[in-house]
């Protein structure tokens, strides 16, 4: 199956500051999707994405999937503490129902 | 709407003993099930996911093993628990590709 790499591993943010975390796998994928998961808490599902350049928005966080749908990225713009926690990228294959999960980057905010 | 269920929240055994975690889904039929382990700081590991009544597939060897005895019960066991065995314990199901995680299970092995 396919392996999803995930960097940074952390990020430490100035409150108001952008970040981007991105996520690279090993083989072509039929969708990526992005998870967060608050500090103690469980992963939720953010947003998946489908189509080849394909750019979503959801208020101060954009997602893209690569040309060749094989990366991904999410960037964060004027970070906030509501921002603290885990983001995780997860690959699905064109033949496999299972998510291969990154490693996820943890994020945390400088007030 | 779907629900899942997951229980206990926490839950500390001494090494040896055994284990049963259990999660449920509700509002959906014939899911896809995943057990997922989280170590501490750590990402997400598959350990088992199953496609229906009975049929469970294994992704790493280990300790645990899994059942699944009703279309929307999936159960987490152990023998005999080592302490390389703690954890944040996840089930999710899917039905499209989005998975649904349970609130999970943080498991201490003393």
């Amino acid at each position: 199956g396919q392996q999803v790499m995930q960097i940074p591993q952390y990020q430490h943010v100035q409150e108001g500051e952008d970040f981007t975390t991105y996520c690279n796998s090993s083989t072509t994928l039929s969708n990526i999707q992005w998870y967060k998961q608050r500090p103690g808490g469980h992963p939720v599902f953010l947003i998946q994405l489908v189509k080849s350049g394909e750019v979503k928005k959801q208020k101060r966080l954009t997602f893209q999937f690569g040309e060749a749908k094989k990366n991904s990225s999410l960037h964060i713009t004027a970070t906030q503490t509501t921002d603290v926690g885990t983001y995780f990228c997860a690959g699905q294959g064109t033949d496999d129902y299972k998510l291969s999960f990154g490693a996820g980057t943890t994020v945390t905010v400088r007030a | 709407s779907q629900t899942i269920h997951q229980w206990p929240a926490t839950l500390v055994q001494p090494v040896g003993s055994p284990l049963s975690l259990e999660c449920t889904v509700e509002g959906t039929s014939n899911p896809n099930l995943y057990w997922y382990r989280q170590a501490a700081g750590r990402g997400l590991q598959l350990l088992f996911y199953s496609v229906g009544i009975g049929q469970i597939s294994s992704e790493v060897p280990q300790n645990l093993s899994a059942s699944r005895p009703q279309d929307r019960q999936f159960i987490l066991s152990s023998k005999k628990l080592l302490l390389s065995d703690s954890g944040f314990y996840l089930c999710a199901w899917s039905v499209t590709r989005r998975y649904t995680f349970g609130s999970g299970t943080r498991l201490t092995v003393v």
